[in-house]
C-alpha cells in the first residue's frame, strides 16, 4: 500500500541522546516535510525537502536536522535530545505544489 | 506570515446534526487543505481545494479565496466524524502549508 512510513512509533529518550526519527515513501514524491504536534501549539513545519538533495528550514528549526540523499527517506536528527523536544512528529510528503500532503502515522517522542 | 483561524474552536454534536466548521486566512492563498486527525492520531486529508466546491459523500468544502476564507461542511454527523479538523493555506504554489488550530468536534451517540 502507497504511502509514509515513520519509525519507531513511540519513544523514550534520555536526555542529551542522539536520536532519528524516520521516514519512507514510496509514492515517488518530491516534497517532504518534518512537522511537530504540541497541545495547544497545533502544527509547526521543522524542516522541508522541495526535492531530493535540498533541504530548508521551517518555523522552529532549531535542534533539528535533516537530509535528503534520495527521493523516498527523510531523516530526522536530534543530536542533543532535550525535554523540550518532547512531542509527536509527523512526517508529510507531496507529489506537486497542487496535489496537497500525505502524512505518516507519526512518531511520540518523549525525552527524559 | 500568513494568519489561519478555525472557528469554532470546540464544537459537541449529536449523530445525526449537520455541521460548518470555517477557516479564515490573513492573505490570499493558492493552496488550502482541510485534513481530519481522528483519536488515534492519524491526519487524514479531506479535501485539496484552493478554489470552488467539492464534495466526498457526507462532506462538502467550499473556498473563497477572494474573501480568504473556507467552509468544510458535515451531513448526518456519524461519531466517527470526532476528532480535529486542521485548515492548511500556502499563499504560493510550492509553498509549505501553514496550519490553522484546528476545531475539535465531539459527536454524541
Amino acid at each position: 500500500i502507497a504511502g509514509i512510513t515513520q519509525a519507531p512509533t513511540s519513544q523514550i529518550l534520555a536526555a542529551g541522546r542522539r536520536m532519528t526519527l524516520r521516514c519512507t515513501q514510496d509514492m515517488r514524491h518530491n516534497a517532504m516535510y518534518w512537522y511537530r504536534q504540541d497541545l495547544g501549539l497545533g502544527l509547526r513545519l521543522i524542516h522541508y525537502s522541495n526535492t531530493a538533495g535540498t533541504t530548508g528550514k521551517g518555523e522552529v528549526p532549531d535542534g533539528y536536522s535533516v537530509s535528503r540523499a534520495n527521493t523516498d527517506d527523510f531523516p530526522l536528527t536530534l543530536a542533543s535530545a532535550v525535554p523540550s523536544q518532547t512531542s509527536v512528529y509527523f512526517c508529510a510528503s507531496s507529489g506537486t505544489a497542487s496535489s496537497g500532503y500525505t502524512f505518516g502515522s507519526g512518531t511520540r517522542l518523549t525525552v527524559v | 506570515g500568513i494568519q489561519v483561524e478555525q472557528s469554532p474552536p470546540d464544537l459537541i454534536l449529536q449523530e445525526g446534526a449537520n455541521s460548518t466548521l470555517r477557516c479564515n486566512f490573513s492573505d490570499s492563498v493558492n493552496n488550502l487543505q482541510w485534513f481530519h486527525q481522528n483519536p488515534w492520531g492519524q491526519l487524514i486529508n479531506l479535501f485539496y481545494i484552493p478554489s470552488g466546491t467539492k464534495q466526498n459523500g457526507r462532506l462538502s468544502a467550499t473556498t473563497v479565496a477572494t474573501e480568504r476564507y473556507s467552509l468544510l461542511y458535515i451531513s448526518s454527523s456519524q461519531t466517527t466524524d470526532s476528532g480535529v479538523y486542521f485548515c492548511a493555506v500556502a499563499v504560493y504554489y510550492g509553498q509549505n502549508f501553514v496550519f490553522g488550530p484546528g476545531t475539535r468536534l465531539s459527536v454524541l451517540p
